[in-house]
């Protein structure tokens, strides 16, 4: 089964400083999908970035990039320039190519940004 | 991008009473849907799979009896839960996948806003 671990169950930055998120995950198949979720408090599942297992170049969305170690099965966040809006719940999820459509959450992890 | 809505967004109800959740795709078709449950500052739980024209697969340890899904159309999806006790209190939520790109490999999936259950 597969498995996605947040290690952090909380993380804080300073406003404009940059931060990174870890997740980790489990799995037997050689083509899926990486995500990163964001849940802010009005509870709205968001999409912040996106990574195709085959693709070597890391998934980059202006402030938001990923550092994909698919060897490590390791697949991180960083988020640069931290605004306030960025204080939410953030979910790794993991979906394999081949069976479904199904998502599977890691734990999350909530983020704070200081002002 | 792609909008999925829920309805409603809460909801309050007696003890044994059922409630309908409806999971809608706004502007796209969706053959599948997804349900989950959320506790409290918890990760998402997958529940069931929604298939339109077929039966719902759930996942281990849902109660299809008690928690009944129906894909009546391409664009809907509902979830009954029925003779509701107050452990079912919960955060509903929805998704729907929009398929794009060569042969539809890439799929993006759109969750819907959330539906607030609480049982009395």
């Amino acid at each position: 089964a597969q498995t996605v671990t947040q290690s952090q169950p909380e993380m804080s930055v300073q406003e404009a400083e940059t931060v990174t998120l870890s997740c980790t995950y489990d799995t037997s198949e050689s083509d899926y999908y990486l995500f990163w979720y964001k849940q802010p408090p009005s509870r709205q599942m968001i999409l912040v970035i996106r990574q195709e297992a085959y693709k070597q170049q890391n998934a980059t969305e202006n402030r938001f990039s990923v550092n994909f170690q698919k060897a490590a099965k390791s697949f991180s966040l960083k988020i640069s320039d931290s605004q306030l809006g960025d204080a939410a719940m953030y979910f790794c999820a993991y979906r394999a190519l081949n069976t479904g459509n199904q998502f599977y959450f890691g734990t999350g992890t909530s983020l704070t940004v200081i002002p | 991008g792609a909008v999925v809505s829920q309805h409603p967004s809460r909801v309050i109800c007696k003890s044994g009473t059922s409630v309908k959740i409806e999971c809608r795709s706004l502007d796209f078709q969706a053959t599948t849907m997804f349900w989950y449950r959320q506790f409290p500052k918890k990760s998402l739980m997958l529940m069931a799979t929604s298939n339109e024209g077929s039966k719902a697969t759930y996942e281990q340890g849902v109660e299809k009896d008690k928690f009944l899904i129906n894909h009546a159309s391409l664009t809907l999806s509902t979830l009954t839960v029925t003779s509701a006790h107050p452990e079912d209190s919960s955060f509903y939520i929805c998704s729907a996948p929009l398929h794009s790109g060569l042969a539809g490999r890439v799929d993006t999936q759109y969750f819907g806003p959330g539906t607030r259950l609480t049982v009395l």
